[in-house]
């Protein structure tokens, strides 16, 4: 089985300053993973993934994350919150093989505030 | 443009009522899913399908029902025996469903129970 955790429901940044989401997984095999923005009222829009090759991957507006296997952790990293960045974020994650092959299980969200 | 179209936006259910929710896709893709969204519960996987005429339940399928009949619309009914249906219902649809392919997610249908 795997899981997602994002730590942080709510993360509240200044125009300009960093912006750092938390994500940590589990998973029996090495996984997948996926960064998601939903802005209010609409859809999920994918950011970036991680499949394999390079461990930092870039993705969208600006947004990059690292996969640290020893750390278990996919975190999301912007150096410079725009107010446009403001939304919610999710966390992802699919195996490889096995049950959960080709399906995402996702982390409860982190809701990202960026203030003037 | 090519994309997900999911119908209505908002539907109103009374209790004891079935409801469908529609989901439409013009990208050519093999699967389709359906998520179900409730605040600080993140997204969980109702039911899904690789390929027409054949589907999987996910997580939460107790109280829905859906067919593929055509690859391009995979529909979503809401039965009576949901007990809480009250949500926001995302379609989402990926190349086929293979572990690292993308999955493209519709605008959501917020359900409400009256």
């Amino acid at each position: 089985a795997q899981s997602v955790t994002q730590l942080g429901s709510h993360v509240s940044v200044s125009e300009g300053a960093l912006v750092l989401l938390r994500c940590n997984y589990s998973s029996s095999v090495p996984p997948y993973l996926f960064w998601y923005v939903q802005y209010p009222n609409q859809g999920l829009q994918l950011l970036l993934k991680y499949t394999t090759g390079a461990t930092l991957v870039k993705g969208i507006n600006g947004f990059e994350a690292e996969f640290k296997k020893s750390e278990t952790s996919f975190h999301l990293t912007k150096p410079s919150a725009h107010m446009s960045d403001a939304a919610e974020y999710f966390c992802a994650v699919s195996a490889p093989s096995g049950t959960s092959y080709g399906k995402l299980t996702f982390g409860q969200g982190t809701i990202l505030t960026v203030h003037p | 443009d090519g994309g997900i179209t999911q119908s209505p936006k908002y539907l109103f259910r009374k209790e004891g009522q079935n409801v469908t929710l529609s989901c439409e896709q013009n990208l050519n893709h093999d699967a389709m899913y359906w998520y179900r969204q409730d605040p600080g519960q993140g997204l969980r996987l109702i039911y899904y399908s690789q390929i027409v005429n054949d589907f999987q339940k996910g997580d939460i399928a107790e109280g829905y029902s859906v067919s593929r009949e055509k690859k391009e619309s995979f529909p979503l009914t809401v039965t009576s025996a949901q007990k809480n249906p009250t949500a926001f219902y995302l379609c989402a649809s990926s190349p086929r469903s293979r572990s690292g392919n993308t999955i493209y997610f519709g605008e959501g249908s917020w359900l409400t129970v009256v």
